[in-house]
């Protein structure tokens, strides 16, 4: 069983859909929590850190259960621009390597 | 300001052959990392090092692969001897040194290695 667990989709929606995408990670001493972003060919891009309070940036939310090991993703009102694959990445110990999922890919279609 | 640099961006070697792949960290940056991502896949650890130090080398995936960073900045990693189930996309990060919080580690383009 990986580390970290991911549904690789793709999803495909359309523009202005709200999408979730869920992680569960199996290493209960994990500290950190991160969706990452990265788009084809490209390197991975950390797009926000995730706390158990929960956490918006602008369309996105990010959330944390530490009690499941879940952790998620919300993206309201898509666009174009947001098709790309999205890792969940679990951090172990501070300054330390990062753990990533198998990623998720979104398609956002017009 | 420069990012992560790696070089070559891409690379194709004969089985066999021994490879060499570059990693300029962002200026200053303490941490380095090495990630190998497969088609695919998330990026899977290698290495790492705190300055010239490799404190962490438990993701090498056999003793084909070294990694060093001998003035603690510029690494290299080196794979002896390809095989086919090396090709991948060969990734380096650097992270600041800050030891009271998690470093965000920013990540270079990347090395896209095919072992023919």
């Amino acid at each position: 069983r990986k580390e970290v667990e991911q549904d690789p989709g793709p999803f495909n929606v359309p523009e202005g859909a709200t999408v979730a995408f869920n992680c569960t990670y199996s290493n209960s001493a994990s500290q950190s929590f991160f969706w990452y972003r990265q788009d084809c060919r490209k390197e991975p891009k950390l797009l926000m850190s995730v706390y158990s309070s929960g956490n918006e940036d602008g369309r996105f939310t990010a959330q944390l259960n530490r009690a499941s090991q879940y952790i998620s993703l919300l993206i309201r009102d898509s666009k174009l621009s947001d098709s790309a694959t999205y890792l969940c990445v679990v951090n172990s110990d501070a300054g330390n390597m990062l753990t990533f999922g198998g990623g998720t890919r979104l398609m956002v279609k017009p | 300001g420069a990012g992560v640099s790696q070089s070559p961006r891409y690379k194709v070697a004969k089985r066999g052959q021994d490879v060499a792949l570059r990693c300029d960290p962002i200026s200053g940056h303490v941490s380095l990392f090495w990630y190998q991502q497969a088609l695919g896949q998330g990026p899977e650890f290698l290495t790492y090092f705190q300055n010239e130090a490799q404190l962490d080398k438990s993701g090498l995936p056999s003793d084909r692969f070294f990694a060093e960073r001998p003035e603690g900045s510029v690494s290299t990693l080196k794979i002896q001897r390809t095989q086919q189930e090396d090709s991948a996309v060969y990734l380096c990060a650097s992270s600041p040194q800050r030891r009271d919080t998690y470093n965000e580690q920013f990540f270079g383009p990347g090395t896209r290695l095919t072992v023919l």
